[in-house]
């Protein structure tokens, strides 16, 4: 597709499950970012990557929450033992940093996952 | 990164400008100013972006003061699909957007 492509669209966990999400960016693009999304509020940043490399893993909330992106294309967010508080929309998004341009802040966004834990 | 501050609700009538304001006092040199949008149960979308000069592309315009202190962004003919939450960020790199809580435009019929 020519978006960024998120599944599954809608997770529903019961507390202390393992779940995945799936991010597959828009195809050659170098960049992949995760964000937050909690009911009410702006996306929070979560990781970056930059091809297969994680380069900011800053907003990872606790190590409960794990990123990956093996080839440098799709990525999954896992959270393992998930709690209610990780309820929220997980956002995607991809970019590519055009060679001598410094400021890249525009991002595809895909539509998200949004997790339900009970 | 220098944090921004938006109104939390506004209206406009449709076929109106929208006009919306964002301050950001602390912004230094090397900051741009991006605007995004977003749209019930979609995810945010780019709208556009300045360092100094005014911006307009298909979407909209954006208008920086001179000393950049704030900016407004402006839909000049608003539509209701124009109904959504806009944030104004500033940053000096893409890594780690700081979206805040937005403003939430309504779009009257």
């Amino acid at each position: 597709g020519a978006g960024v492509s998120q599944s599954p669209r809608y997770k529903v966990a019961k507390r202390g499950q393992d779940v995945a999400l799936r991010c597959d960016p828009i195809s050659g693009h170098v960049s992949l970012f995760w964000y937050q999304q909690a009911l009410g509020q702006g996306p929070e940043f979560l990781t970056y990557f930059q091809n297969e490399a994680q380069l900011d893993k800053s907003g990872l909330p606790s190590d409960r929450f794990f990123a990956e992106r093996p080839e440098g294309s799709v990525s999954t967010l896992k959270i393992q033992r998930t709690q209610q508080e990780d309820s929220a929309v997980y956002l995607c998004a991809s970019s590519n940093p055009r060679a001598g341009v410094t400021n890249t802040g525009e991002l595809f966004f895909g539509e998200g996952s949004r997790l339900t834990v009970l | 990164d220098a944090k921004t501050t938006q109104p939390p609700s506004m209206d406009c009538a449709e076929g109106r400008a929208a006009n919306l304001p964002c301050n950001h006092s602390t912004i230094s040199g090397n900051e741009y100013v991006y605007w995004y949008r977003q749209i019930h149960s979609q995810g945010p979308q780019y709208i556009i972006h300045g360092l100094k000069n005014n911006e307009t592309n298909e979407m909209a315009s954006l208008i920086i003061t001179e000393d950049r202190k704030s900016s407004t962004l402006i839909l000049p003919h608003a539509t209701l699909r124009d109904t959504a939450v806009y944030y104004c960020i500033v940053t000096s790199g893409a890594n780690n957007l700081f979206f805040g809580t937005g403003t939430r435009l309504t779009v009257i019929p």
